[in-house]
């Protein structure tokens, strides 16, 4: 069964500062990639996705993501944080060919001091 | 705004009742799929329709059902609610291999 991994259940950064959250999932081939946002009261909105092909990918709001096939990894990149960053990140995998049936992981809680 | 409503925003009820959470989907999506979301269980997966059929079931309890009507918007359906039903319930669509498109959720609480 396919599963994700966010190991850190809670990340602190200073505005203007880079930030990387971590996913890593488990699945025996390569799986469609996704990264949610939730702010809070709200539902999840799409950040990016990986599908195939270029394995960094750009999404909205300045995140990326790199797909490392050999780590089983999709992090997610900002380069320069803005205190309206502030919510809870979701990386999830879907079976290959379909955006559905989506596993998410626990989620990564962003906090963002000035 | 991702163009999925969801109706009520919050639902109070007692334990043992029965409610009825609503989805209007994206326009021209047909595909529908419900989602819990707790604290000890985190998102989980629990049905999908697609043009009014159930498609794929996850972790949904006997006590839930849904169904996708002809105009395609959905209802799931939770009955003898317990304390640990308390979640928030989101409902997302899609169509074709496009990504999910969540709606802002119902938070549900049972008391």
């Amino acid at each position: 069964a396919q599963s994700v991994t966010q190991p850190d259940i809670h990340i602190t950064v200073s505005e203007g500062a880079s930030l990387e959250l971590r996913c890593n999932y488990s699945y025996g081939a390569t799986p469609y990639l996704f990264w949610y946002v939730q702010s809070p009261g709200q539902g999840l909105q799409l950040l990016l996705k990986y599908f195939s092909g270029d394995t960094l990918v750009q999404g909205i709001k300045g995140f990326e993501a790199e797909f490392k096939r050999s780590q089983s990894s999709f992090n997610l990149r900002k380069p320069s944080v803005h205190w309206s960053d502030a919510a809870e990140y979701f990386c999830a995998v879907g079976e290959p060919g379909t955006a559905s049936k989506l596993t998410f992981g626990t989620g990564t809680r962003l906090q963002v001091t000035l | 705004d991702s163009g999925v409503t969801q109706t009520p925003k919050h639902l109070i009820t007692a334990t043992g009742q029965r409610v009825t959470l609503r989805c209007s989907p994206r326009s021209g999506d047909l595909s529908v799929y419900w989602y819990q979301q707790s604290l000890d269980q985190g998102l989980q997966f629990l049905i999908q329709y697609y043009n009014g059929e159930e498609r794929a079931k996850g972790n949904i309890l006997e006590r839930f059902s849904a169904q996708q009507f002809p105009d395609l918007h959905s209802e799931l359906n939770l009955s003898s609610l317990e304390l640990g039903d308390s979640a928030l319930y989101f409902c997302a669509s899609r169509r074709d291999n496009s990504p999910l498109h969540f709606g802002n959720g119902t938070r549900l609480t049972v008391t």
